[in-house]
């Protein structure tokens, strides 16, 4: 069974840093590209960053290009995602989400999510 | 990278069928087969129901149906079921290793 689970979420101050984690299971991590996806309290969901399987291509949505940077670490199984310079746009859910393939088509699995809340 | 767009709600009684539409560009929806639909039941992750535009994942039931037209994806849920109740939301690859949601949909069973 694919398990997804995020970690370190919390109340953060603007301008401020936290980093994400993601711990994986039930599947051959490094056969697949991994996404982080953002849901901020009673909205929809935005796609924020993206890796494929190698670490080779990286991209990330306009909103926090520059500021979230996105790793993983295939021997530990895990996704991270660094986010910098936070604001209150930031706020939201964050889910660990797993793509079909290696180098990026769809989320076939989502974790439960970590509530990042940037306010003074 | 705006939105699909996507009606906000919509609504049916069990038994009957809904069509959640999603429209994009010929940048998105339009480009590219990488098209999902997505199902968030109240207080969960969400889950994917449709992907490749009309490809069901083991375990989702044949009431659930997607097609694309040019710009515009869709979702049709048959004989609607009270569990049907959720949020449903597409998604689109969207080139240079981007990927845009629709603003959401949410299906009321009456």
């Amino acid at each position: 069974e694919v398990q997804l689970v995020e970690s370190g979420g919390g109340l953060v101050q603007p301008g401020r840093s936290l980093r994400l984690s993601c711990a994986v299971s039930g599947f051959i991590f490094e056969d697949f590209a991994m996404h982080w996806v953002r849901q901020p309290p009673g909205k929809g969901l935005e796609w924020v960053s993206g890796i494929n399987w190698n670490s080779g291509t990286v991209d990330y949505a306009d909103s926090v290009k520059g500021r979230f940077t996105i790793s993983r670490d295939n021997a530990k199984k895990s996704l991270d995602l660094q986010m910098n310079s936070l604001t209150s746009a930031d706020t939201a859910f964050y889910y660990c989400v797993k793509d079909k393939g290696k180098a990026g088509s769809e989320f076939d699995s989502w974790g439960q999510g970590t509530l990042v809340t940037v306010s003074s | 990278q705006s939105a699909l767009t996507q009606p906000r709600s919509l609504s049916g009684s069990p038994g009957q069928s809904v069509t959640i539409s999603c429209t994009g560009t010929s940048n998105d929806v339009g480009g590219y087969n990488y098209l999902s639909w997505y199902q968030q039941l109240p207080g969960k992750a969400p889950t994917l129901i449709i992907y490749d535009v009309n490809k069901r994942p083991s375990g989702i039931p044949d009431r659930f149906s997607a097609s694309k037209s040019g710009n515009t994806a869709s979702l049709t849920i048959s004989g609607l079921q009270a569990e049907d109740e959720a949020d449903y939301y597409c998604c689109s690859y969207a080139g240079f290793w981007t990927w845009v949601f629709g603003g959401g949909t949410k299906l009321t069973v009456l």
